[in-house]
């Protein structure tokens, strides 16, 4: 089975600094897929950056970006230039690749609460 | 257009109604999704369609009843819930090829009195 771990439950970040959100994982998979989600107070869950384990480069979105450490078992989302809306919860979440038709099953974890202050 | 809909957006019921939750997307997904979200928990996986069929049912209680009329339809069918039961519920929606991401719709907040 997979885990998923965000070891930190709240973050705080000036507006327009860096901050950076940690995510470390466990699986004996070698195929794999890697996400960060957010989802602001007005709950919807907002897909950031996707991540798949059999790219060594990094993904990046605009001002997110990730730090992939496959041999660690590591991934965090950094953000840049940080952004009242950015306040939000943000999920790590691992997929697993098989073959086979039909559906795949994200393992979250248990979030870390990121306010950006004024 | 990444667009998941789910109706209605508030529902508060009683435990002996019956009630129905709707989710749409129209991006040609064959695999759609319901979670149950607690407040500052992350989202429970309940069940999964594929090609509208029940494929994953994660040993979600009778009282929740999931149905997929066609493949850009999910209904969440709900009948005698019980307080617990009272939580954000999910939708999302994947093509079904490996790795998808799933897209996942603005929720549907219930209250069961």
């Amino acid at each position: 089975a997979q885990t998923v771990t965000q070891s930190q439950p709240e973050m705080s970040v000036q507006e327009a600094e860096t901050v950076t959100l940690s995510c470390t994982y466990d699986t004996s998979e070698n195929n794999y897929y890697l996400f960060w989600y957010k989802q602001p107070p007005s709950r919807q869950m907002i897909l950031v950056i996707r991540q798949e384990a059999y790219k060594q480069q990094n993904a990046t979105e605009n001002r997110f970006s990730v730090n992939f450490q496959k041999a660690a078992k590591s991934f965090s989302l950094k953000i840049s230039d940080s952004q009242l809306g950015d306040t939000a919860m943000y999920f790590c979440a691992f997929m697993r690749a098989y073959s086979g038709a039909g559906s795949y099953q994200l393992t979250f974890g248990k979030g870390t609460k990121l306010s950006v202050i004024p | 257009d990444t667009e998941v809909t789910q109706t209605p957006k508030h529902l508060v019921m009683g435990m002996t109604n019956k009630k129905s939750l709707k989710c749409e997307q129209h991006m040609g997904h064959r695999a759609m999704y319901w979670y149950k979200q607690k407040a500052k928990k992350p989202p429970e996986l309940m069940f999964v369609y594929s090609y509208e069929k029940l494929s994953i049912n994660e040993s979600v209680p009778s009282r929740f009843s999931p149905e997929c009329p066609n493949s850009s339809l999910l209904n969440l069918h709900l009948h005698a819930l019980q307080p617990e039961d009272s939580a954000l519920y999910l939708c999302a929606s994947s093509h079904p090829s490996r790795g998808d991401t799933q897209y996942f719709g603005p929720g549907t907040r219930l209250t069961v009195l």
